[in-house]
């Protein structure tokens, strides 16, 4: 199993901007997650997903959608990238259900510079 | 609303002396509190979990941790440093409001010395 893969690990983008980060997982796990993290802050979650076809926000979506068309990928896109964007982001993804004890296995990140 | 805090931005340690990594933590509920590790350029790797039962929890890479209800407390121990285990250290609780989500703490940086 190649895990939670996520692309590209680098970018740069100019204000304004719009891209799309990419996370893939090949585990049929139901739950996949975005967080961003920033120097002193931990990770915070961005949007997260409990199955194909559902997603809803999480503690700072503002700037981000989401989209789950199918149970591997979950990408997050950026419509319009601003510098406060700047950070690393993370995929996680885990088994599902309504437990509460899964352990949610991380992707290698992403960092996205916005100039 | 859950809150995690790890009062130390920073641990210095000698390789072969124990360590800790605090965390306290702030729940609504039963607490399911986690571990996780990232190294540089790294994501996050799972260390551990506790989730009911015995307090002292057993992880990977000889990492364990103690539950205190009492204390609300979470910290990670190992008996002796490795140089390899310098890295950032995330303690996290489950959140409620978001699924299966974490809030996590604002990470620890261990460096084990020579």
């Amino acid at each position: 199993n190649a895990g939670v893969t996520q692309t590209p690990k680098f970018q740069v983008l100019k204000t304004g901007q719009s891209m799309t980060l990419q996370c893939a997982q090949d585990m049929n796990h139901e739950y996949m997650s975005w967080y961003r993290q920033d120097p002193g802050m931990g990770l915070r979650l961005i949007h997260y997903s409990v199955g194909a076809g559902i997603t809803d926000q999480g503690e700072v979506p503002n700037g981000y959608n989401v989209s789950r068309s199918t149970t591997e990928d979950f990408p997050l896109r950026l419509l319009s990238a601003a510098p406060s964007q700047t950070s690393v982001y993370f995929c996680a993804s885990s088994y599902g259900g309504s437990s509460y004890t899964d352990t949610q296995y991380f992707g290698p990140g992403t960092r996205l510079t916005v100039l | 609303a859950q809150s995690v805090a790890q009062p130390e931005d920073q641990v210095n340690v000698a390789e072969g002396n124990p360590l800790t990594v605090k965390c306290t933590y702030s729940v609504s509920g039963n607490p399911y509190l986690f571990w996780y590790v990232q190294y540089p350029n790294r994501g996050l790797q799972f260390l551990l979990k506790y989730i009911t039962g015995d307090n002292l929890v057993k992880g990977s890479y000889g990492f364990e941790a103690e539950f205190n209800k009492s204390q609300t407390s979470f910290h990670l121990k190992k008996p002796s440093a490795l140089v390899s285990d310098s890295a950032l250290y995330f303690c996290a609780v489950r959140d409620g409001n978001y699924g299966q989500n974490f809030v996590f703490g604002p990470g620890t940086r261990l460096s084990v010395l020579p």
